[in-house]
């Protein structure tokens, strides 16, 4: 069975700082995918970054990179340069290559302090 | 990216009514969409798991019956909440699987509130 884990319900950081939010997977299947969202208060579901279990090197979309480690089955997503719009709840998600369907972590609120 | 839209974001109706809420994917062709609950300060629960052209399937503990999932196209699935009641109220979110090109992401849609009076 595949697990997502975020051990951290909330988080605080300083503007201007970097911030890590922890994720940690479980699955057999050797062919999976992770994936990170952000949810503001409105509700929407915005999509960060993407990991496939294959890649090389570690994702990176502007601001955001997946410090994706195999060995720990741990995706955990950095921040950098934080800015008062990034506070909002973020969700690790995996989806395994033979499944359909995504799964969601806890989440973590991210509370960025001017 | 890939856009989804929802509609309607926010519905009130009365309990024993029924209420149906459309997920487009707006630029890309979804074989595959998800329907999604969310509580408050809750993460997302998967409901069901809707493929064009067959009959959805739903997860353990959900009621088919309640929760009629149509996916009568590439780009269109409609969740139809049936003789709603309070505890149906909820935030519902549908996504869209791309799976074009290498990533194989899902987008959401903006999510609908449902409150049941």
């Amino acid at each position: 069975a595949q697990k997502i884990t975020q051990t951290q319900p909330g988080m605080f950081v300083q503007e201007k700082e970097a911030v890590t939010l922890d994720c940690t997977y479980d699955t057999s299947d050797p062919s999976y995918g992770l994936f990170w969202y952000k949810q503001p208060s409105s509700g929407e579901m915005i999509f960060l970054i993407y990991q496939g279990s294959y890649d090389q090197q570690n994702a990176t979309e502007g601001r955001y990179s997946l410090n994706f480690q195999k060995a720990r089955k741990s995706a955990n997503l950095v921040i950098s340069a934080s800015q008062l719009g990034d506070s909002a709840m973020y969700f690790c998600a995996m989806r395994v290559r033979n499944n359909n369907d995504m799964r969601f972590g806890a989440g973590t609120r991210l509370t960025v302090k001017p | 990216g890939a856009v989804v839209s929802q509609h309607p974001s926010r519905v009130i109706c009365k309990s024993g009514t029924s209420v149906k809420i459309e997920c487009r994917s707006l630029d890309f062709q979804a074989t595959t969409m998800f329907w999604y609950r969310q509580f408050p300060k809750q993460s997302l629960m998967l409901m069901a798991t809707s493929n064009e052209g067959s009959k959805a399937t739903y997860e353990q503990g959900v009621e088919k019956d309640k929760f009629l999932i149509n996916h009568a196209s590439l780009t269109l699935s409609t969740l139809t909440v049936t003789s709603a009641h309070p505890e149906d109220s909820s935030f519902y979110i549908c996504s869209a699987r791309d799976a074009r090109g290498g990533q194989d992401t899902q987008y959401f849609g903006p999510g609908t509130r449902l409150t049941v009076l």
